[in-house]
């Protein structure tokens, strides 16, 4: 059974930084690109970039350059998203999602969501 | 960036009912079309991609349709556990984009 399982929420103050992960099991790592999306409070989806955990190779929404580096362990068959220099506007769910058989960005598995929360 | 428009925020139905809810993108995106199910405090759930393909262990009142810039999601006789958001998304062009949702309530 394929699961992405997902880092706990974060509370973290304005200007740190936060690292979150997504453990993959039930699939070959390596043999799917991983996503990551922002969803705000009670708005839509935003896409973030994505990772091809076979070679590290990564693309990133413009919007979110600077702001996110996305990296794999392939040893844990985990994914982690850092986000640097936290705002008020960085307060949302991240998810990670993997890419399927139709396209590297469709998502068929996703993890259950991490919040970050950040706040003085 | 592709633009995704879902022309509903929202609508009320009545169980039983057939629900259409449509997405536009601003372009072609030559049915690279996906469409999530989101229930409260959940991770979306990949419904269809490619326009028509319904994902496996998705229930066959849910359909999909359309091509060029105009997608349809269709869910014949709509069921309580069906009442969540519901999105579409382009992966035609990078990066992804997503409608804003269209969300179900029951009259």
């Amino acid at each position: 059974e394929v699961q992405l399982q997902q880092s706990g929420p974060e509370l973290v103050k304005p200007g740190a930084s936060v690292k979150i992960s997504c453990k993959a099991s039930g699939y070959s790592f390596t043999g799917y690109f991983m996503n990551w999306v922002k969803q705000s409070h009670g708005k839509s989806l935003e896409w973030i970039g994505r990772i091809n955990p076979y070679n590290g190779d990564t693309f990133y929404n413009q919007k979110f350059k600077g702001k996110a580096t996305l990296t794999v362990d392939k040893s844990s068959s985990t994914a982690h998203m850092e986000l640097l220099s936290l705002t008020s506007e960085d307060s949302a769910v991240y998810y990670c999602g993997r890419g399927s058989y139709y396209g590297p960005y469709a998502m068929d598995y996703w993890g259950q969501g991490t919040s970050v929360t950040v706040s003085s | 960036d592709i633009q995704m428009t879902q022309s509903s925020s929202s609508f009320s139905v009545s169980l039983g009912d057939r629900v259409t809810i449509t997405c536009k993108a601003s372009e072609d995106i030559y049915n690279r079309l996906a469409w999530y199910q989101q229930k409260p405090g959940n991770a979306p759930r990949l419904l269809i991609s490619g326009a028509t393909s319904l994902e496996t262990g998705v229930p066959s009142r849910f359909s999909g349709s359309g091509s060029g810039k105009d997608y349809t999601l269709s869910i014949t006789s709509l069921q309580t556990e069906d009442v969540a958001t519901y999105y579409c998304q382009q992966y035609w062009s990078t990066p992804p984009t997503f409608g804003g949702g269209t969300k179900l309530e029951i009259k």
